[in-house]
């Protein structure tokens, strides 16, 4: 089945820094990469939606300067947290869709970001 | 009004019970139904997609009413490892899920 790779799995950083997370298809070409956050105890959202070549579409609310999102190739999105502040600690996760739906529901591990 | 709304919880039931969850969604375009599951700190994963005629898949049961635009979940013979949370899920074709809050579920030795 289709399998997406998320990394890291954790990271902690200081205030200021900026953080990168990277998310493969490895078994399918995904042409699309949705990006989400989870809150503690709160539901999945959706951040960005990411198609291979082009630029994100970015959800009303997410700063498109503060989270870099990149899918240059058919198997590599990745999402940059820039100048990353407490409030962005949170569980970061990517889904990919490739052609005819394909990896449309399967999710990589997630990335739990904490910023100290 | 929320997109997908479910109630929190927790439910705690005893090893063998039975329990049902509920969801209900306001978006009546929606074409795709799922229920996952997410255990703390971990990924959602797919737990069965559900249809109008509803389906079975083992001890779990789910069903679908487009009238009312709601989604149920029954678990029977809860098991501990069942405990975790369970998230209604919905898409309308090419978009991306929407998920619910969860139902957080504890199964009681």
């Amino acid at each position: 089945g289709a399998v997406v790779s998320q990394h890291p799995s954790w990271v902690i950083c200081k205030s200021g820094t900026s953080v990168k997370i990277e998310c493969r298809s490895l078994d399918f070409q995904a042409t699309t990469m949705f990006w989400y956050r989870q809150f503690p105890k709160q539901s999945l959202m959706l951040m960005a939606t990411s198609n291979e070549g082009s630029k994100a579409t970015y959800e009303q609310g997410v700063e498109k300067d503060k989270f870099l999102i990149n899918h240059a190739s058919l198997t590599l999105s990745t999402l940059t947290v820039t100048s990353a502040h407490p409030e962005d600690s949170s569980f970061y996760i990517c889904s990919a869709r490739g052609t005819s739906g394909i990896g449309g529901y399967t999710f990589g591990s997630g990335t739990r970001l904490t910023v100290v | 009004r929320k997109e997908v709304e479910q109630d929190p919880g927790p439910f705690n039931v005893p090893e063998g019970a039975t329990v049902a969850f509920n969801c209900t969604y306001s978006n009546s375009a929606s074409q795709s139904f799922f229920w996952y599951r997410q255990d703390c700190r971990k990924e959602p994963k797919l737990l069965m997609s559900v249809y109008s005629s509803g389906n079975e898949d083992g001890r779990f049961t789910a069903q679908l009413n487009r009238a009312s635009q709601y989604i149920s979940l029954l678990i029977r013979d809860s098991k501990l490892s069942d405990s975790a949370t369970y998230l209604c899920v919905v898409a309308s074709g090419n978009t991306p899920l929407v998920f619910g809050k969860g139902t957080r579920l504890s199964v009681i030795a």
